[in-house]
């Protein structure tokens, strides 16, 4: 079975600082992992995903994140925060085959100017 | 490429109604899955459509039940509404293939549709 834990629902940076949003899997098969976007009132926008190639991704926005097997996580970072990047963020998780995803229950990004 | 669309944007109901929710996959794609996502909480997974039947469900009632038509839209259907069946409903949609070892099942997501059930 697979499963997401997000570390803090809310977190607030200021702009120009570091984001870290914090996301730990649990699966017993090699995951795929993927962290996605919400701003108000809309679907769910994919930031990034890993695939087992590379272990530390890129993705849209300035947002990077590395998948570390030993910790089972795969925490979302990005080096500057800007104002348009306060939304809700989601990981999630599913395998190779694996017909759904398996959402953490998110964290709130707050930008404090 | 418009992407995968659903309606309504909005929908209200009362207890005990039925409803009926729509959505368009992404041009190409064959494979719609159903998320709820409550207020404050992630999306949890309803059930997912490929050739036309419900390949895998998660943990919901039997009052969710859906569709899938040759052209692979889909509909979610919801009976007996309860009050705790409000919420925002996702779908997404994928391209179901060949998998080999680096192959992986890409979702995108729609706008949702909020169903209020007062």
């Amino acid at each position: 079975a697979q499963s997401v834990t997000q570390l803090g629902s809310h977190v607030s940076v200021s702009e120009g600082a570091l984001v870290l949003l914090r996301c730990n899997y649990s699966s017993s098969v090699p995951p795929y992992l993927f962290w996605y976007v919400q701003y108000p009132n809309q679907g769910l926008q994919l930031l990034l995903k890993y695939t087992s190639a590379a272990t530390l991704v890129k993705g849209i926005n300035g947002f990077e994140a590395e998948f570390k097997k030993s910790e089972t996580s795969f925490h979302l970072t990005k080096p500057s925060a800007h104002m348009s990047d306060a939304a809700e963020y989601f990981c999630a998780v599913s395998v190779l085959g694996g017909n759904q995803f398996y959402f953490g229950t998110g964290t709130s990004l707050t930008v404090i100017p | 490429d418009a992407g995968v669309t659903q309606s309504p944007t909005h929908l209200i109901k009362t207890r005990g109604q039925q409803v009926t929710l729509r959505c368009s996959p992404k041009s190409g794609h064959d494979t719609v899955s159903w998320y709820q996502q409550a207020l404050g909480q992630g999306p949890q997974f309803i059930f997912q459509y490929y050739e036309e039947e419900e390949r895998q469900r998660g943990n919901f009632p039997d009052r969710f039940s859906g569709h899938q038509f040759p052209n692979y839209s889909s509909e979610l259907n919801v009976n007996a509404l309860l009050l705790g069946d409000s919420a925002l409903y996702l779908c997404a949609s994928s391209l179901d293939g060949f998998w080999d070892t680096t192959s992986y099942n890409e979702q995108f997501f729609g706008p949702g549709t909020r169903l209020t059930v007062l």
